[in-house]
């Protein structure tokens, strides 16, 4: 099946800080999207984004499907932003929606 | 009200029990999908259904099953619930476009 990579697993900054959350994929996908699950648990749809740029607010993203990889960029940290972020692919052979392990975000006030 | 809902959003079992999670949705989607979270291990993925004749295994499918009783509900059963089974249980939907939306999470603890 489809690999799903994240790195790093965890990463501590101070609040104002900037990020890059990456995410190797190691197949074809005909979508890929970025969620946050706060510190209560619950899953938040980031961005939906199969290929290019897209922005809201302080968050950012790029996914290069040729290359198998998408970014997700966080800049001026606020401890809101802590919690685990996770990527999903749709894989192009079934449908498939595979997540990765997560990166794991605390952000420190 | 929520448009992906679960139920229990808690529940404590004993090992050799059946159980079953329930997920209903009011986003009139098609795809409905059941997810489990481990500590460590992100959420895979146990069954999806793109319609209701249509049930798919995910990555870790066996010790469970599903029924997709209508468009809007599809349940997750247990047959003889294993300690190994206690997780994070997602339920989650999505139009044809694939775009997830998911429930609040039933926290599952088997005994």
């Amino acid at each position: 099946g489809i690999q799903v990579e994240q790195s790093p697993p965890d990463l501590i900054l101070q609040e104002g800080a900037n990020s890059t959350l990456r995410c190797n994929f190691s197949d074809s996908v005909n979508n890929l999207q970025w969620f946050h699950q706060n510190p209560w648990g619950q899953l938040i749809n980031l961005f939906y984004i199969p290929s290019g740029t897209k922005q809201n607010g302080r968050l950012s993203a790029t996914t290069v499907a040729t290359e198998r990889y998408s970014l997700l960029y966080i800049s001026s940290s606020q401890t809101t932003d802590s919690g685990v972020y996770f990527c999903a692919v749709t894989w192009n052979r079934d449908d498939k929606i595979i997540f990765g392990k997560g990166t794991r975000l605390h952000i420190l006030p | 009200d929520a448009d992906v809902t679960q139920t229990p959003r808690n529940r404590i079992t004993k090992t050799g029990k059946r159980i079953m999670l329930e997920c209903s949705q009011t986003k009139g989607h098609d795809r409905m999908y059941w997810y489990r979270q481990d500590p460590g291990l992100g959420l895979r993925l146990i069954y999806y259904s793109f319609d209701v004749k249509d049930i798919n295994k995910g990555e870790i499918s066996d010790g469970y099953s599903v029924s997709r009783q209508a468009q809007a509900k599809f349940s997750l059963s247990l047959e003889s619930a294993i300690p190994n089974q206690t997780a994070l249980y997602f339920c989650a939907t999505s139009g044809t476009g694939g775009k997830l939306f998911f429930g609040s999470g039933t926290q599952l603890s088997v005994l």
